[in-house]
This record gives C-alpha cells, sequence and structure tokens, in this order.
C-alpha cells in the first residue's frame, strides 16, 4: 500500500460528460502529480500541484483541469468526454515535489 | 520535456542479472533519476532513486555515471514475479514535469 488513495476504483460514464477523479496524497506530501495511461501506453504526465499550486504541466486537454485543495487532496476534472480519454488515471504524490513519487491504484475510466 | 530511451523489451531467465539502461538527456544538476516497476492495472511501483555513482537497496542497484547521461538499473538474481515493465523517471530542466521514458518490458521464464 502506498499511502496514495484514488477513488473511484471504477466509472463508466457516457460521452459529452464531466467526471471528477480524486485523490488523497500520502500523509505529509505536498506534491501531487496526474498520470494518465491508455490501454498498452505509457504514462503520459498530465500536471502536478505543490502545496495548492500549479507547478508543472504536461500533455494535459483544455477539457480537463485539476486543482489542489487546502487539505492537500486533489481532483482531476475531465469534461466533455469522448471515447478516446477512456484509460487508467494515476495519482502520486511526493513529499518535496522533486524526488521520488508513490503511486495510488488509479481510477479505471470507461468512457461509451 | 527531457526525453529519455530505454531498450522496449528484455528477456530473461530466473536467477539471471538483468541490466536496464536509460538514457536521458538535459537531466538537471539537482535531479534525481528514479526508476519504477509496473504490473498490469497496478500503479507504477517504487524502486529506487539515486543521483550519482551507486546506490543500492534490498530490492536493486542503480548505477549514474559521472555525466548523469544514463543510468542502468540492476536486478540481482531475477524471479518470474519480476516480470513487468520498468521506467526510467527523469525531470525537465524547464518546466518541472515528471517524464517517463518509454518503458523496458521485461519477461522471466523459467
Amino acid at each position: 500500500d502506498s499511502g496514495v488513495t484514488q477513488t473511484p476504483k471504477h466509472l463508466i460514464t457516457a460521452t459529452g460528460q464531466r467526471v471528477t477523479l480524486r485523490c488523497s496524497p500520502r500523509s505529509g506530501d505536498l506534491s501531487v502529480y496526474w498520470y494518465q495511461q491508455s490501454l498498452d501506453q505509457g504514462l503520459q504526465f498530465l500536471i502536478q500541484y505543490y502545496n495548492g499550486e500549479e507547478r508543472a504541466k504536461g500533455n494535459i486537454l483544455e477539457r480537463f483541469s485539476a486543482q489542489q485543495f487546502p487539505d492537500l487532496h486533489s481532483e482531476l476534472n475531465l469534461s466533455s468526454l469522448e471515447l478516446g480519454d477512456s484509460a487508467l488515471y494515476f495519482c502520486a504524490s511526493s513529499a518535496d515535489g522533486d524526488g521520488g513519487a508513490f503511486f495510488g491504484q488509479g481510477t479505471r475510466l470507461t468512457v461509451v | 520535456l527531457a526525453k529519455t530511451t530505454q531498450p522496449i523489451s528484455m528477456d530473461s531467465y530466473e536467477g539471471q542479472e538483468v541490466n536496464i539502461t536509460c538514457s536521458h538527456n538535459n537531466i538537471a544538476t539537482n535531479d534525481y533519476i528514479t526508476w519504477y516497476q509496473q504490473f498490469p492495472s497496478q500503479g507504477p511501483r517504487f524502486i529506487i532513486q539515486g543521483y550519482k555513482t551507486k546506490v543500492t537497496n534490498e530490492v536493486a542497484s542503480l548505477f549514474i555515471p559521472a555525466d548523469r547521461k544514463s543510468s542502468t538499473l540492476s536486478l540481482p538474481r531475477v524471479s518470474l514475479s519480476d516480470t513487468a515493465v520498468y521506467y526510467c523517471l527523469a525531470k525537465d530542466t524547464g518546466r518541472r514535469a515528471l517524464t517517463f521514458g518509454s518503458g523496458t518490458r521485461l519477461q522471466v521464464q523459467p
């Protein structure tokens, strides 16, 4: 158990809908990262937050947004969903934002 | 983004030592190199992290030459349960993003 909790574990929704994925980092970790992994693909970095502020941005679509709250949990919002958004979405956290990160078990999103 | 390059796949047998090399350009002076292991449909698991020279833990060793433009993950005496994808993680100097390489799919056979 990495200590990073992601909810829900599975999510099935229709095209055009909006969903919110939630991540609770390890206790004491200030940095949260979001990744997308499509079937048999690598990990695509989406965005990083550090202590509530956006720190780095990767290949995140404009339809996607994220935020980190004062209690350090983070949410990834995906809107106007398309079939191609079906993927595993992972959250990771780290203590200082510059070192190794610990990953949650992911949310499997299926868009039908 | 910092580019990392790894072999796409490797095959090994139980009991052998496996070395997986990753090349990483544009790594900053104060950035670390981290390796992860991922099983299907699971989140990546942290294996080892290093800055330079050699780091060893109970699972693996990490060798980083002086120029830090590459690193080698060494797995001693692999078993069937080591069959997984191994990712090398480098940092981008400009955007500070966490960029994973394409990963190396290691297949361990009996």
